[in-house]
């Protein structure tokens, strides 16, 4: 089986602050790994993925995320957050191989910016 | 592209009626997922077809439940009958080749359901 632990239902940063949002998976064999991001009234669009290429990774707006192995994690940063970044944040995992997977989303962190 | 289209955007209806949803995948695409999202729950999926085929349904939560493909342009999920916990937004998402495997799902913009 395998899972998403994403770390603080809410953060909130100050416009130009850096943003961390945290997760950590569970995987028994090498996973896929996501960021999505959902604004107000809409569906998910993708970030940015992680698919076994380079371990950081560099998304959409100025995100990006890093894998790291040992550490289980799958972290999303960004070095200045902007209004526009208020949004809901979700880490998802799929399992590498093989067909029929499902993509497992965590619980979200939302986003808050304040001037 | 028009993306993943979903209708109704809002849907209000009494316990004990029939609700149907509706997508239309973007052309092109082999899998169609749907999902329900709600505060308690989050992000649950419920069903995915590849081609027009059900592949998994285990989110299905009861034989209330039941969704279709006749085409590779529409899916429908149905709730008959409805009950306020029912109450979410259910969103239909659509993916290429190779989609379970990468993860790289397009989301519609989700159908609000109210059972009152």
């Amino acid at each position: 089986a395998q899972s998403v632990t994403q770390l603080g239902s809410h953060v909130s940063v100050s416009e130009g602050a850096l943003v961390l949002l945290r997760c950590n998976y569970s995987s028994s064999v090498p996973p896929y790994l996501f960021w999505y991001v959902q604004y107000p009234n809409q569906g998910l669009q993708l970030l940015l993925k992680y698919t076994s290429a380079a371990t950081l990774v560099k998304g959409i707006n100025g995100f990006e995320a890093e894998f790291k192995k040992s550490e289980t994690s799958f972290h999303l940063t960004k070095p200045s957050a902007h209004m526009s970044d208020a949004a809901e944040y979700f880490c998802a995992v799929s399992r590498r191989a093989g067909g029929g997977n499902k993509l497992t989303f965590g619980t979200g962190t939302q986003l808050k910016v304040e001037l | 592209d028009a993306g993943v289209i979903q209708s109704p955007r809002h849907e209000v209806t009494e316990m004990g009626q029939e609700v149907t949803l509706r997508c239309k995948p973007i052309s092109g695409h082999d899998y169609l997922f749907w999902y329900r999202q709600t505060m308690m729950r989050g992000l649950e999926l419920l069903i995915y077809f590849n081609n027009n085929v059900p592949i998994d349904d285990s989110g299905m939560p009861e034989d209330r439940f039941s969704a279709k493909m006749p085409n590779a342009s529409f899916s429908t999920l149905k709730i008959q009958p409805s009950e306020p916990r029912d109450s979410a937004v259910y969103f239909c998402a659509s993916g290429p080749v190779g989609t379970p495997n990468t993860g790289e799902l397009f989301f519609g913009e989700g159908s609000r359901l109210t059972v009152l």
